[in-house]
């Protein structure tokens, strides 16, 4: 069955980085998008970007340009989220996700989601 | 940027009864080629991560009971619950994937009354 299984809880200081992994199994890992969406405390969804594990094309919202980098390991079937220049406002659970279709961007699988804290 | 806005920010229904979840998009979503809304819903329960419930504002996905549907017209969209059942208890949010950056509504927090 599809799993998208994430690293664990991170906490880190203001204007640090953080980097998040999110291990794909159970499809062909380079035949769909992988999109990252974080939801801060109590509140609502928010997509950051995505990546093509077939070539490593990237997509970004433009909030995050500049600050958030998608990387991907074919080898281990794993994505990566990395966030720099981190503040408070970053604090969420950041969510991996399966594009449903590779055109359309609405998302069918979903990790465990990684809680990022950001606190000084 | 598409904004979504979804009312009531929260519900109280019934066990039994219907609920009914609505979703206005600030633009249209709809692409006239292929005549299709680019709107998708989906459910969190508490410490879950969502679920997708509905794509193309209509479309039921492979395992959600046929109590859940979707439906919509020009930029209002609606997620109907007709016999509210105990695990039904959710947050619940529209998404668009008409344009970057893909939105989502702020969620409707739907509890048994």
């Amino acid at each position: 069955q599809v799993q998208l299984l994430q690293s664990g809880a991170e906490v880190r200081m203001p204007g640090a980085s953080v980097k998040v992994s999110c291990k794909a199994s159970g499809y062909s890992f380079s035949d769909y998008y992988v999109h990252w969406v974080r939801q801060a405390p109590g509140q609502g969804l928010e997509w950051l970007g995505r990546i093509s594990p077939n070539g490593g094309g990237t997509n970004y919202a433009q909030k995050f340009q500049g600050r958030v980098t998608m990387t991907m390991d074919t080898s281990i079937s794993t994505v990566y989220v990395e966030l720099s220049r981190l503040t408070s406002d970053d604090t969420a659970v950041y969510y991996c996700t399966r594009d449903a279709s590779n055109i359309y961007y609405y998302f069918d699988y979903w990790g465990q989601g990684s809680l990022v804290t950001v606190s000084s | 940027d598409v904004v979504l806005t979804q009312s009531p920010d929260s519900l109280a229904v019934s066990l039994g009864e219907r609920a009914t979840i609505n979703c206005k998009s600030s633009q249209t979503v709809l692409s006239t080629s292929a005549s299709k809304f680019y709107l998708a819903w989906y459910q969190q329960k508490p410490g879950q991560p969502p679920r997708l419930l509905i794509h193309w504002a209509s479309t039921r996905e492979s395992g959600v009971p046929d109590r859940f549907s979707g439906s919509g017209s020009g930029t209002d969209f609606t997620l109907t619950i007709s016999s509210l059942q105990a695990e039904d208890v959710a947050v619940y949010y529209c998404q668009q994937y008409f344009s970057n950056p893909y939105t989502f509504g702020q969620g409707t927090k739907l509890e048994i009354k």
